[in-house]
């Protein structure tokens, strides 16, 4: 089975900018979680998305934004974008392991704003 | 709020000095606790899932275990290949699948 997949993986903008990211989960998988990781604050949550609904959402500001569409792939949005969103944005999709939902992650888009 | 702490940051070890990492945690309801490894410029990658107080798991030189405030993960053995960064994270009950991350502890082995 191909894991998860995440374009692009590398991208470098200007703030003000906004910048889209997608995420292809694991086939079979309709949960799509999306997380930020920095060096200073760790893996942070910011929301998840179950058969195009959200079903829940971190502490992040409303410019960070996502949708899932009909065939679970999903994306994210950031608008106005600020210096501190330079991050790695991690995608893991959802699927039963030993009787419980288990997040398996993508390999990240790494997001640096100039 | 559910809350993890990971000890220590960072750890260096020699190839086959034995260890252990912890991973605290408080949460509403646990569950289920994970242990991922991250390598440099990569995503997590899933290793266990803990369920409940006295379980363990194991997986060629790592051994998962958990009470009601800590999991350890055990490493015996080490290879060079198992330096990585190890992320414990917890799910709360009622939370779908939001995952709650620790910072991390850092493993080093050198030969």
């Amino acid at each position: 089975k191909a894991g998860v997949t995440q374009t692009p993986r590398y991208l470098i903008k200007t703030r003000g900018q906004q910048v889209t990211l997608s995420c292809s989960p694991i086939s079979g998988h309709r949960s799509v979680s999306w997380y930020q990781q920095t060096p200073g604050q760790g893996l942070q949550f910011l929301f998840e998305y179950f058969s195009e609904t959200q079903r829940n959402k971190g502490n992040f500001p409303g410019r960070f934004s996502g949708r899932q569409f009909s065939n679970s792939r999903s994306e994210m949005n950031v608008s106005t974008l600020e210096l501190g969103d330079s991050a790695l944005y991690l995608c893991a999709s959802s699927g039963l392991a030993g009787g419980l939902e288990t997040q398996y992650f993508g390999p990240g888009t790494r997001l640096l704003v100039l | 709020e559910d809350q993890v702490t990971q000890s220590p940051e960072a750890l260096r070890l020699q190839e086959g000095e034995s260890s252990s990492l912890n991973c605290s945690y408080t949460v509403s309801g646990l569950r289920g606790l994970f242990w991922y490894r991250q390598d440099p410029g990569k995503g997590p990658e899933f290793l266990f899932t803990l369920y409940s107080a006295g379980e363990e798991k194991e997986k060629e030189r790592l051994k998962a275990t958990l009470t009601k405030k800590e999991s350890f993960l055990h490493i015996t053995a080490p290879k060079p290949e198992d330096s990585a960064t190890y992320l414990c994270a917890v799910q709360a009950a009622g939370t779908a699948s939001k995952l709650t991350f620790g910072t991390g502890t850092r493993l080093q082995v050198t030969l």
